[in-house]
């Protein structure tokens, strides 16, 4: 196992629909992030974990729901979507605190489509 | 608040010249700053990055960038185009909100990279 890694890579869904976005890290780092990242738009931070707190909420629709469950695993449940919530959905993680710089490990994505 | 400006949404450059791809930062502290590539249907990979240490950075696959804090630059360069350059860049400064590194990018280069 290495880097990140997102799961699925690429999901159709309904509007009416539940489904959920799993991103997983083996490089020890203590905090995970979700992106959005639509067509001819700039990234969209949506979410951040710092040691399993949420610690940033960039005013995202309550329709996307985050759940951290420990310093390896960021998830990301989805509920009664958009179409317009179609996009690339990015994890990230990196090391916080002493040593750190905030350089991002990114996934390859999950590639969201929502009907 | 942190901004990142990248010039020019697309620069195309023929293979074997010279790539330049600008990036200028607002920061009201010293800065940590980042090169990101993105290939089609695949997360950002860290290019290089500077962390207040030397001002030339050199980082992966021949690119290197310079920080010049007159005139709050971080362009990256590569001396020798290849075709496999092709690719979104994305130039970044990160920011402590709170515990946590709080990234901010640029909208990103498109590198057009002609035989």
């Amino acid at each position: 196992e290495t880097g990140v890694t997102q799961t699925p890579r690429h999901l159709v869904m309904g509007m009416t629909n539940k489904k959920s976005l799993k991103c997983e890290q083996h490089l020890g780092h203590n905090a995970m992030y979700w992106y959005k990242q639509s067509a001819k738009k700039p990234l969209e931070l949506m979410f951040v974990y710092n040691f399993k707190e949420q610690t940033e909420n960039n005013s995202v629709p309550s329709r996307f729901s985050p759940e951290c469950p420990n310093s390896s695993h960021l998830f990301l449940h989805l509920h009664t979507l958009q179409p317009e919530d179609s996009a690339l959905y990015l994890c990230a993680s990196t090391k916080s605190g002493t040593g750190g710089f905030g350089e991002l490990f990114f996934g390859e994505g999950s590639r969201l489509t929502v009907l | 608040a942190q901004s990142v400006t990248q010039l020019g949404s697309h620069v195309s450059v023929s293979e074997g010249a010279l790539v330049l791809l600008r990036c200028n930062y607002s920061s009201s502290v010293p800065p940590y700053l980042f090169w990101y590539v993105q290939y089609p249907n695949q997360g950002l990979q860290l290019l290089l990055k500077y962390t207040s240490a030397a001002t030339l950075v050199k980082g992966i696959n021949g690119f290197e960038a310079e920080f010049k804090k007159s005139e709050t630059s971080f362009h990256l360069t590569k001396p020798s185009a290849h075709m496999s350059d092709a690719a979104e860049y994305f130039c970044a400064v990160s920011d402590r909100s709170g515990g946590s590194y709080i990234p901010t990018f640029g909208r990103g280069t498109s590198l057009i990279v002609h035989p």
